[in-house]
């Protein structure tokens, strides 16, 4: 079955770095998001992905952040300069179309970020 | 704002027993879409089931049911002959038809499955 596949699992960085978090959505996908859950905490949505462009973000998802689709297989998340509240599990995943009826999303196994 | 709660940290439940998971939503909506999401200790998160809020008809896939509630906002989730694989983090979560795949969570319920 196809799958999402995220790298790195996990990421240990200091404050004020940046990261880049990478993600292989499913080959046919056409819809891609990006959510995070902070330890002990709810998953959030962050940011929807259509046709190279942004179609929604959170407010979390403010200036630091940034998605690309580099080439026509990965999908990153950026974080610019990271602060210790990013510490999280970020979860990528994609679907085939934008709707949710039969379009669910197919979530990847996670990179886990650590702000130290 | 749309709100998803789900009440129970952790459930414990025998092999073979039944358990049944809580979720409540707060939503002004009236077309939306409800799911539940498995998350093992591998942590990728699978969908379990999904319920469109038009249907009065009660989703079942296999061992798992929802029992959907609309006009009192609630959608449990019920695992029947539990088995020891379905030990994990279920995850209730909320769209309105018109954020496609923006999902609201739930903050989750751990699911211990004793032999």
């Amino acid at each position: 079955e196809p799958e999402v596949t995220q790298t790195p699992s996990h990421q240990v960085t200091q404050m004020g770095q940046e990261v880049i978090l990478r993600c292989v959505p499913i080959s046919n996908h056409l819809y891609f998001y990006w959510y995070r859950q902070i330890l002990g905490q709810k998953v959030e949505f962050l940011v929807s992905f259509y046709n190279n462009e942004i179609s929604e973000k959170s407010e979390i998802f403010d200036d630091q952040f940034s998605v690309e689709r580099p080439d026509g297989s990965n999908f990153t998340l950026k974080i610019r300069s990271t602060k210790l509240e990013d510490s999280a599990m970020y979860f990528c995943a994609s679907s085939e179309l934008g709707g949710p009826g039969a379009n669910v999303l197919t979530f990847g196994a996670g990179s886990r970020l650590t702000v130290l | 704002a749309q709100t998803v709660t789900q009440s129970q940290p952790e459930m414990s439940v025998q092999e073979a027993e039944t358990v049944t998971l809580s979720c409540t939503y707060d939503t002004s909506e009236s077309d939306y879409y409800l799911f539940w999401y498995k998350q093992p200790p591998s942590r990728q998160m699978i969908l379990v089931i999904r319920q469109e809020a038009y249907k009065q008809q009660n989703a079942t896939e296999n061992r798992f049911s929802v029992n959907f509630q609309k006009a009192a906002k609630s959608f449990s989730l019920k695992i029947s002959d539990s088995q020891l694989g379905d030990a994990a983090m279920y995850f209730c979560a909320y769209t309105i038809k018109a954020a496609g795949n923006k999902l609201t969570f739930g903050g989750g319920t751990r699911v211990l499955v004793k032999p």
